[in-house]
């Protein structure tokens, strides 16, 4: 079955401590991107990767970092989380970026910083 | 720039009614426009798609959209409410270029009455 798998689906940690949100998805889709949400806000784009090695900026990434090293796999660093990094995480997939054939998205993960 | 108006925060219907759900957008180039619907701790779903074809686009679960570009909007109908329809719609234009980003709307719960 065509997904994009995230894990964990449910995270509680505390201030400073480390972690990592794991992305990977099975149709050989070139662009990624991360993206938080909350409530009365949507959906806002943290980081976004073209392709293998190839990752920037999207409209949130402060405290927040990513890696491409593999085309399937797309994980976001949380170096020193923080409160206000509480949110609901999903993970995005396309065969390109500007798919016309729409993204597709994880189960969400959602974080609480204590 | 782009952006992306969904003009209720919250529509309730009774089930067996119509749906509307109203969305407005503004974008400097051709937009590709999407609906997705988010049920209670699931992720995202694509309802349709619109990508310059035609601008009557049906979906899954029996809904439809109607791109007009005079009025910029891309509204989203079905004809008769299902108890199962009731969850959280957003209203996304893809930005485009290399960024790929997705702009979403802040989103319209739904609700359906028996």
């Amino acid at each position: 079955e065509a997904q994009v798998t995230q894990n964990p689906r449910y995270l509680i940690t505390v201030t400073g401590k480390k972690l990592t949100v794991t992305c990977s998805q099975n149709m050989n889709h070139e662009y990624m991107s991360w993206y938080r949400q909350d409530p009365g806000l949507g959906l806002r784009q943290i980081y976004y990767s073209m392709n293998v090695e190839v990752t920037d900026k999207g409209d949130v990434p402060e405290g927040y970092k990513v890696s491409r090293k593999e085309k399937r796999n797309f994980p976001l660093i949380l170096e020193s989380p923080s409160p206000n990094q509480t949110s609901l995480y999903f993970c995005a997939s396309s065969l390109v970026a500007r798919s016309y054939y729409g993204y597709t998205f994880g189960s969400g993960t959602r974080l609480t910083v204590v | 720039a782009q952006s992306v108006t969904q003009l209720d925060s919250h529509v309730s219907v009774s089930e067996g009614t119509p749906v509307l759900l109203r969305c407005n957008y503004s974008s400097s180039y051709s937009p590709s426009l999407f609906w997705y619907v988010q049920h209670p701790n699931k992720g995202l779903q694509l309802l349709l798609k619109y990508t310059s074809a035609a601008t009557l686009v049906k979906g899954i679960n029996g809904f439809e959209a109607e791109f007009k570009k005079s009025e910029t909007s891309f509204h989203l109908t079905k004809p008769s409410a299902h108890m199962s329809d009731a969850a959280e719609y957003f209203c996304v234009v893809s930005v485009g270029g290399s960024q790929g980003n997705l702009i979403f709307g802040k989103g319209t719960k739904l609700s359906v009455k028996p």
